[in-house]
C-alpha cells in the first residue's frame, strides 16, 4: 500500500537551533515529492517540491529537503529555525496514480 | 495571481442535515482533488476530477458525491451530516493529472456539524 511516514510528531526547538524532520514513503515508482507547512488557522502552503533532477532542492523561508531514493526518505531541514516557523508540516508523496498522500504531520513548536 | 476560491469558508449544519461545498480552481486547471482534515488531523485524500470525469477516489463516505461541471468548478455534497464529519475540507487544483505538477490549495471550508 502507498503510505507516508513522518517520524516525529511533535518537535521543539530554541530559536536558532537546526531542524531536521524525517519522511519515507512506501512505493517503489516514480514520485514526486513535497513538504508543505500550515500556520495555525491557515491553508496548506507549498515549501518545497522535488520531481527530478538534483536531490537536493531548495525552498521558500531557508528550507531545504534531499531526496535520497535508495531510502525512500525526503527530509526536511532548516540551519537555523525562527519563532516564525512554529506551524505543522507535512510531507506528501504524489503517487503515479496522481493522487496526493499525506503524512501525519509534525508539529514544530520554537520557543523565542 | 488567481489562486483556488472554496466556499463557504464556514458552515454550521445540524446532524442529520447536508452541505455542499464549492471549489473554483485556479484559472486553465483542468484537475480537482478533495481533502478533509480533522482536527490535529493529517489532510485525506478523498477524491478527485480530472477534466469533469473521476479520476480517483480514497476514502469518501457513501453518504458524500462530488462533481466537476463544464467551468470545471467542482462541488462536494455532503447527505445526512454525522458529527465526525466536522473537519476543515480543502480543494486543490493542477493542470494534468498523474505527476504532472504540484497541487495548489485553496484556505479550505470549515464544516462545523452539531
Amino acid at each position: 500500500a502507498q503510505s507516508v511516514s513522518q517520524h516525529n510528531h511533535h518537535v521543539i526547538l530554541s530559536e536558532a537551533a537546526s531542524l531536521e524532520l524525517g519522511c519515507n514513503y512506501s512505493y517503489g515508482g516514480t514520485v514526486n515529492l513535497f513538504w508543505y507547512v500550515q500556520y495555525p488557522g491557515q491553508h496548506l502552503q507549498l515549501l518545497l517540491k522535488y520531481f527530478s533532477g538534483d536531490p537536493l532542492v531548495k525552498g521558500i523561508k531557508g528550507f531545504e529537503a534531499e531526496f535520497i531514493k535508495s531510502k525512500f526518505s525526503f527530509n526536511l531541514r532548516k540551519p537555523s529555525v525562527q519563532w516564525s516557523d512554529t506551524a505543522e508540516y507535512f510531507c506528501a508523496v504524489m503517487f503515479n496514480t496522481g493522487k496526493l498522500i499525506f503524512g501525519q504531520g509534525t508539529t514544530l513548536q520554537v520557543k523565542p | 495571481a488567481a489562486g483556488v476560491i472554496q466556499s463557504p469558508r464556514h458552515l454550521i449544519k445540524e446532524k442529520r442535515e447536508t452541505a455542499t461545498l464549492k471549489c473554483y480552481p485556479i484559472p486553465r486547471h483542468d484537475t480537482v482533488y478533495w481533502y478533509q482534515q480533522g482536527p490535529g488531523q493529517d489532510p485525506q485524500f478523498l477524491i478527485s476530477f480530472y477534466e469533469k470525469m473521476q479520476s480517483d477516489k480514497g476514502s469518501i463516505p457513501d453518504r458524500f458525491s462530488a462533481q466537476q461541471f463544464s467551468d470545471y468548478h467542482s462541488e462536494l455534497n455532503m447527505s445526512s451530516l454525522e458529527l465526525g464529519d466536522s473537519a476543515l475540507y480543502f480543494c486543490a487544483s493542477s493542470f494534468g493529472s498523474y505527476n504532472t505538477g504540484e497541487l495548489f490549495f485553496g484556505e479550505g471550508s470549515r464544516l462545523t456539524v452539531l
